[in-house]
Parts: C-alpha cells; sequence; structure tokens
C-alpha cells in the first residue's frame, strides 16, 4: 500500500514563475492537508481539502496560493508569481474520515521549493 | 488562540540518558493531543495520540503523558536512531479537524 506521494520532490523556480506542487494521498483517503515548514516556524497549516471541497483554508494567503483536490488525480498546491519568501518546505498529509480520526496524519516526503 | 510550545528547542544526549521533553499548551478544549517524529529530509511520522489528562501510551523506548496543562515524552535509555526531531501537535474542540504543530525538539543522541 503505497504512502502519501509528494512531487516534485525538489523544485527550483525564479521569481515571478509558477510552482505546482502535486499531492496523492493513501489509497482510501479523502482528505488533504498541506502544511509548510520553515527551519526557525515549524509546520504550519495551510489547507485542508476532501474531494472537490476546500474545508478550510484559513492558513493559505489570499494572494497567490490556491488549492484544489479534484475527484480525479492528485490534490495541487498552486503558487503564482513566486517570490524568495516562498522558499520552504511543502507538505502534504492524508487521513481516512475525520470521523473515524485517531489524529494520525500520513505524511508525503515534501516538495522543497527554491525561489532564486 | 490555540498555542502549543516546545521545549527546549534542542537537546543533546549520552546514548542510556534518559529524558523528558515538553509540550505545553493553551486551548479551549482538547480534543486531542499528538506526538509526531520527524527525521531529517523527511515528513512526520505518528507516534501517539492522547485524549485526556492522566492518558499515558508507550511505544519501545517512549512514552507519551498528558495532563490538563502540558504532555510529556519521556525516551529511557535512548539510542542513536532517536535522533530525530519531536513534535508536539493538538486538536481543539470544534471546528474542522485540523492539528496544530509545535516547533518541535530537535533530539540527538551521541554514541
Amino acid at each position: 500500500n503505497a504512502g502519501v506521494m509528494q512531487n516534485p520532490r525538489h523544485l527550483v523556480r525564479r521569481r515571478g514563475q509558477e510552482a505546482r506542487l502535486r499531492c496523492s494521498p493513501m489509497k482510501g483517503h479523502s482528505h488533504v492537508y498541506w502544511y509548510r515548514q520553515l527551519p526557525e516556524e515549524g509546520l504550519k497549516f495551510m489547507v485542508y481539502l476532501q474531494k472537490e471541497n476546500i474545508i478550510d483554508e484559513s492558513g493559505m494567503p489570499k494572494e497567490r496560493f490556491s488549492a484544489e483536490f479534484p475527484k480525479e488525480g492528485p490534490s495541487i498546491l498552486r503558487i503564482q508569481q513566486v517570490v524568495r519568501g516562498d522558499s520552504a518546505a511543502y507538505f502534504c498529509a492524508s487521513s481516512p474520515s475525520e470521523t473515524l480520526n485517531t489524529g494520525e496524519l500520513f505524511f508525503g516526503e515534501g516538495s522543497r521549493l527554491t525561489v532564486l | 488562540e490555540d498555542q502549543v510550545t516546545q521545549s527546549p528547542e534542542a537537546l543533546r544526549l549520552q546514548e542510556g540518558e534518559s529524558s523528558s521533553l515538553n509540550c505545553s499548551y493553551t486551548v479551549s478544549g482538547l480534543r486531542g493531543l499528538f506526538w509526531y517524529r520527524q527525521d531529517p529530509g523527511k515528513g512526520p511520522e505518528f507516534l501517539f495520540t492522547l485524549y485526556s489528562a492522566g492518558e499515558e501510551k508507550e511505544k519501545e523506548r517512549l512514552k507519551a503523558t498528558l495532563t490538563k496543562k502540558e504532555s510529556f515524552l519521556h525516551i529511557t535509555a535512548p539510542k542513536p536512531e532517536d535522533s530525530a526531531t519531536y513534535l508536539c501537535a493538538l486538536h481543539a474542540s470544534g471546528g474542522s479537524y485540523i492539528p496544530t504543530f509545535g516547533r518541535g525538539t530537535s533530539l540527538i543522541v551521541h554514541p
């Protein structure tokens, strides 16, 4: 049973370009979370999605950032017009169901974005 | 606002030297407190969930405990392979299920 798959693992972009980060949750999981991690800040929540729905996006900047989790295919975190401050590790996590959740989120290996 | 504070930020131990990591929290109502382990360059890996004060969970050399204000992760006779960053997270009552993470404690165990 494959774990949470994130790609690319490493992404380099120049300022002003777009970054697209993909996350395929574990089989049978319908909840996806995106977190950003900086060395001095720890893991910060960005957005929580279920299939075709954004449940909570309170941690995601209103501009330049968007997320989706379509009926078919992976969840995508999109960052438009990247700036140097967007450089970070972006982690995706999945869980099977909120009501059955024991608190365990299954994390991917992360996507490390570097903005030049 | 829900707060999770971990201490110390970094801890160096000799192999076999037991110690504890602290996670203090303020929350209006606690639905669950979680411990994760994160190795360099990897995603966090779930360890424990604690739901109520007085609860304890154990896994190999690790034991997590919970009071109304804090949680401890006790490491007994650690080995070098226990070196990692340990993250504490909590889920508050009400609202969506979104764990809030602390900044972590970086543990290094020397042989």
